[in-house]
C-alpha cells in the first residue's frame, strides 16, 4: 500500500531551467495538493485540485503551473526556476471526510 | 496576521516532563482540527485530531477552544522519540478541504 508516492527525492536546478514534480496516490481520493515549507514558514498551498479536471491556486501559486492528469496523478511545474523556489515540496490528498491528509516524501529541491 | 499561529519553539525538554504546546486561529469559520507530527527531514503525519469535547490518546491530550479559537497540545512523560517539530492544522471545511498549517513548534526532548 503505497499511500502517496512524490518524485523525484532531490532536485539541482540552475535559474531558469524547468522541471516537473510527479506525484501519484492509491487510495481513489478526489482532493491532491502541492504544498511547499520554508524554514519558519509552515506549509503554505501552492495549488490544490478538488477533482479529477479541476485545479485552483492557493496561497503562493506564482511561478507554477499544475495538472491534474487523471485521479489517481497530480504534477507540479516549474516553468523557469528561481532561486526563490528553493525549497521541500509535499504533494498530498486528503480522504472524502476530510479528516486526514496523507502527504508524500517531498522533494527538497534547490535552484541555483 | 497569519491565520494559524504557534509558538515556533524550541522546546528542550528533559525525559519524563509535561510540555504544552499552544496554537491560535483566525478563521471563525474553521471547523475541524489537527495536530501533526514532523519528523526531521520526513513528510507530516498525522497525530491526533482534535474534538471540542477535548480528547486523550495516551500520553497526548488535545483540547479545543472555539469562543477563545485556541488549541493545545499537552504531552506527558515526554520521551525521546517525541522529539519533533508539532503542526497545528485547521481545516476550513469546503468541497476541496483545505488545510492551512501552522509554522510548527520543535520539540526536543533530552535525556
Amino acid at each position: 500500500n503505497a499511500g502517496v508516492t512524490q518524485t523525484p527525492k532531490f532536485q539541482v536546478l540552475k535559474t531558469g531551467q524547468s522541471m516537473t514534480l510527479q506525484c501519484a496516490q492509491d487510495m481513489n481520493h478526489n482532493s491532491m495538493y502541492w504544498y511547499r515549507q520554508d524554514p519558519g514558514m509552515g506549509l503554505r498551498l501552492i495549488y490544490y485540485s478538488a477533482s479529477e479536471g479541476t485545479t485552483d491556486k492557493g496561497e503562493v501559486p506564482n511561478g507554477y503551473n499544475v495538472s491534474r492528469l487523471n485521479k489517481r496523478e497530480f504534477s507540479l511545474r516549474l516553468e523557469s526556476a528561481a532561486p526563490s523556489q528553493t525549497s521541500v515540496y509535499f504533494c498530498a490528498s486528503i480522504d472524502p471526510g476530510h479528516t486526514e491528509a496523507f502527504f508524500g516524501q517531498g522533494t527538497r529541491l534547490t535552484v541555483v | 496576521r497569519k491565520e494559524v499561529e504557534q509558538d515556533p519553539g524550541p522546546f528542550n525538554v528533559p525525559e519524563g516532563a509535561t510540555v504544552a504546546f499552544n496554537c491560535t486561529y483566525s478563521n471563525s469559520a474553521s471547523q475541524s482540527f489537527f495536530w501533526y507530527r514532523q519528523d526531521c527531514r520526513k513528510e507530516p503525519k498525522l497525530l491526533m485530531s482534535v474534538y471540542s469535547s477535548g480528547n486523550e490518546d495516551g500520553r497526548f491530550t488535545a483540547q479545543l477552544n472555539r469562543a477563545s479559537q485556541y488549541i493545545s497540545l499537552l504531552i506527558r512523560d515526554s520521551k525521546l522519540s517525541d522529539s519533533a517539530t508539532y503542526l497545528c492544522v485547521v481545516n476550513i471545511l469546503t468541497s476541496y478541504g483545505k488545510l492551512t498549517f501552522g509554522q510548527g513548534t520543535i520539540l526536543t526532548v533530552h535525556p
